[in-house]
This record gives structure tokens, C-alpha cells and sequence, in this order.
């Protein structure tokens, strides 16, 4: 069974910066692509970040572009998002999203159940 | 610029059935989209892939209820025999290289 866990949502104060975690299990984490996508109270679904099977090509909307960084870590069947400078409008549930190839050019096919960064002072 | 539009709302009884649609921006009706539910207070759910000749592929347990099909731009998903568990907000999805994008969503309502 495909499990996407996210972590390390909270409340940070405006230009702070947070780490998340996405732990995957139940499918072979290398060979797929992997994003984080928000959605902010009230809101509908927005792409954040896309990464490959193999973690040497990223992508990211143009929100958060120079701000956050994907990464994964194969051995540790791990999804991370880095995100610096925050600002209030990046207050959102944060999901985790496997997608159906090892190309960040494909759809999600299984998603977490997300956490919640609030950025306030 | 990778456009999908839906509209806000639809809604039908319970037991009857419900055709939703995300239409392409004008340049990409080629482009294969996504289909995703989420009910209130859920994570999102994969409901299938549907390609622009109509052809689609569901997710795991996704019941036969849950139909795609496609003309030109337009990329609809049919709910058929509706029931109230199937009140929630649908998103259409699709991707390109370095980018994904996802339509406003649409709010089905079970009346």
C-alpha cells in the first residue's frame, strides 16, 4: 500500500524558514517523480515544486522560485521541501504528491495527507 | 500559458448523474489531464488520467461510476448513480516539462 507521510509544518514568523518531510512506503521511490503542492485556507490546489525519479532535475512555480528548494534522499525513501524567506501568502496545507513516472512531466497518482505551515508574527 | 478552466459549481440528486468539464487553453487540447477529489477536510484523491482521445486510466478502487471522456480541448469526467459520499471538490490537473497546473476546481453538491 502507497503511504506518503508528510512532517514539519508549523508556525514560523515571516522570513523565517521551515523544512518538510514527506516519508514515502510501498513503492519503489527512486523510480518515480515526486511534488509539493499547496493549498491555502479556503483555496483550490496549487503546484509547488516538482522533482525527478533521480533528484537531478527540479522545477518550481514561480511563486516560490529562489525561496525553496526540493530535494530526496533514495535511501531514505524521502521527500523534502526547504522554504526560506516565507511570507504570509505561503500559509497553506502543504501535500506531498508521488507521481505515475519517474519524469515530474506526469500526474500524481497518490497523495499525502499534508501539513499545515502558517507564516505570522 | 498552460490554462485549465472549470466551472465553480455543479450539482444533481442523489442517484442521478453529474458531468463535469476543464477545458485546455487554447494551444494544448492535445494535453492529457488528471482528475482529482477531494472531499471536506481530505487530502486530494487520484480519480484517473485521461488522455485526449478519450482513453483514461483510474486509480486503485476507483468505482466504475467514475467515467472521462474528451472532445477537442475539453476533458470531462461523468459521476454517474451520485451518492453522498461523492460530494466534494473535483480538480482537473495536467503537466508539461517544469511545470504543473491545476484547474480552480469545481464544487459538486449531492442535493
Amino acid at each position: 500500500e502507497v503511504q506518503l507521510v508528510e512532517s514539519g509544518g508549523g508556525l514560523v514568523q515571516p522570513g523565517g524558514s521551515l523544512r518538510l518531510s514527506c516519508a514515502a512506503s510501498g513503492f519503489t521511490f527512486s523510480s518515480y517523480a515526486m511534488s509539493w503542492v499547496r493549498q491555502a485556507p479556503g483555496k483550490g490546489l496549487n503546484w509547488v515544486s516538482a522533482i525527478n525519479g533521480g533528484g537531478d532535475y527540479t522545477y518550481y512555480a514561480d511563486s516560490v522560485r529562489a525561496r525553496f528548494t526540493i530535494s530526496r534522499d533514495n535511501s531514505k525513501n524521502t521527500l523534502y521541501l526547504q522554504m526560506d524567506s516565507l511570507r504570509a501568502e505561503d500559509t497553506a496545507v502543504y501535500y506531498c504528491a508521488k507521481s505515475n513516472d519517474f519524469s515530474s512531466s506526469s500526474p500524481a497518482d497518490y497523495w499525502g495527507q499534508g501539513t499545515l505551515v502558517t507564516v505570522s508574527s | 500559458q498552460l490554462v485549465l478552466t472549470q466551472s465553480p459549481s455543479a450539482s444533481a440528486s442523489l442517484g442521478a448523474s453529474v458531468k463535469l468539464s476543464c477545458t485546455l487553453s487554447s494551444g494544448h487540447s492535445s494535453y492529457a489531464i488528471a482528475w482529482h477529489q477531494q472531499r471536506p477536510e481530505k487530502g486530494p484523491r487520484y480519480l484517473m488520467r485521461l488522455n485526449s482521445d478519450g482513453s483514461h486510466i483510474k486509480g486503485d478502487g476507483i468505482p466504475d461510476r467514475f467515467s472521462g471522456s474528451s472532445s477537442g480541448a475539453q476533458r470531462f469526467l461523468t459521476i454517474s448513480s451520485l451518492q453522498s459520499e461523492d460530494e466534494a471538490d473535483y480538480y482537473c490537473q495536467t503537466w508539461g516539462t517544469g511545470i504543473q497546473v491545476f484547474g480552480t476546481g469545481t464544487k459538486v453538491t449531492v442535493l
